[in-house]
């Protein structure tokens, strides 16, 4: 089987950087995704790394350690609409298991 | 692109009754999931498709649901009969082999009461 690992929820201050951390079990692994979804709305998909290293899009990075069985997603600058949930997610071929997600607050 | 539509946005049904969920995924993505979103049990994969072909329904929970895609365009999830333990945000999510990255959407909130 597969097995993602999460905070639950995470809280922090307007413009600063959070970082939510994700570690996996799992075979066949071939990448770690992360999703946001907002409250009432759908998850919508931010990042991907098959590769181990730094990706960076915007405000937003993710990380991947392979060996380590290990990412992370690194939000900066933070927004009060960065306040959603964060999912990692399991590649390994099809389809993707998700991770129970950390609620993310930004507080002013 | 219109992107992943689902009908209804809300069903408030009686225990017993017959549930139809609806799913039009992006033209030319040849993977369609349906996931089940709960508080307690987080994102659960129900059924996948690929190319029209139901490849794993092991998530399916009972007998009671059901799924299936017969053209390239439409897909629905059939609960029958539903029980309140179903009330939850279903989910479809449809995705193109060589590109990662799944277009889920605005999903169904189902009430069995």
């Amino acid at each position: 089987g597969q097995s993602l690992e999460q905070p639950s929820e995470v809280t922090a201050v307007e413009g600063a950087i959070v970082q939510i951390n994700c570690t996996y079990q799992t075979s066949g692994f071939y990448g770690l995704s992360w999703y946001q979804q907002h409250d009432g709305g759908a998850p919508t998909f931010l990042s991907y790394n098959a590769l181990d290293g730094l990706e960076e899009t915007g405000r937003f990075s993710s990380f991947l350690s392979r060996s380590d069985s290990y990412g992370y997603l690194l939000l900066q600058e933070l927004q009060m609409k960065d306040s959603a949930s964060y999912f990692c997610a399991v590649e390994r071929n099809t389809p993707l298991v998700f991770g129970k997600g950390t609620r993310l607050s930004v507080i002013a | 692109d219109a992107g992943v539509i689902q009908s209804p946005r809300h069903e408030v049904t009686e225990m017993g009754q017959e549930v139809t969920l609806r799913c039009k995924p992006i033209s030319g993505h040849d993977y369609l999931f349906w996931y089940r979103q709960t508080m307690m049990r987080g994102l659960e994969l129900l059924i996948y498709f690929n190319n029209n072909v139901p490849i794993d329904d092991s998530g399916m929970p009972e007998d009671r649901f059901s799924a299936k895609m017969p053209n390239a365009s439409f897909s629905n999830l059939k609960i029958q009969p539903s029980e309140p333990r179903d009330s939850a945000v279903y989910f479809c999510a449809s995705s193109l082999r060589d590109l990662y990255g799944y277009t889920f959407g605005s999903g169904t909130r189902l009430t069995v009461v």
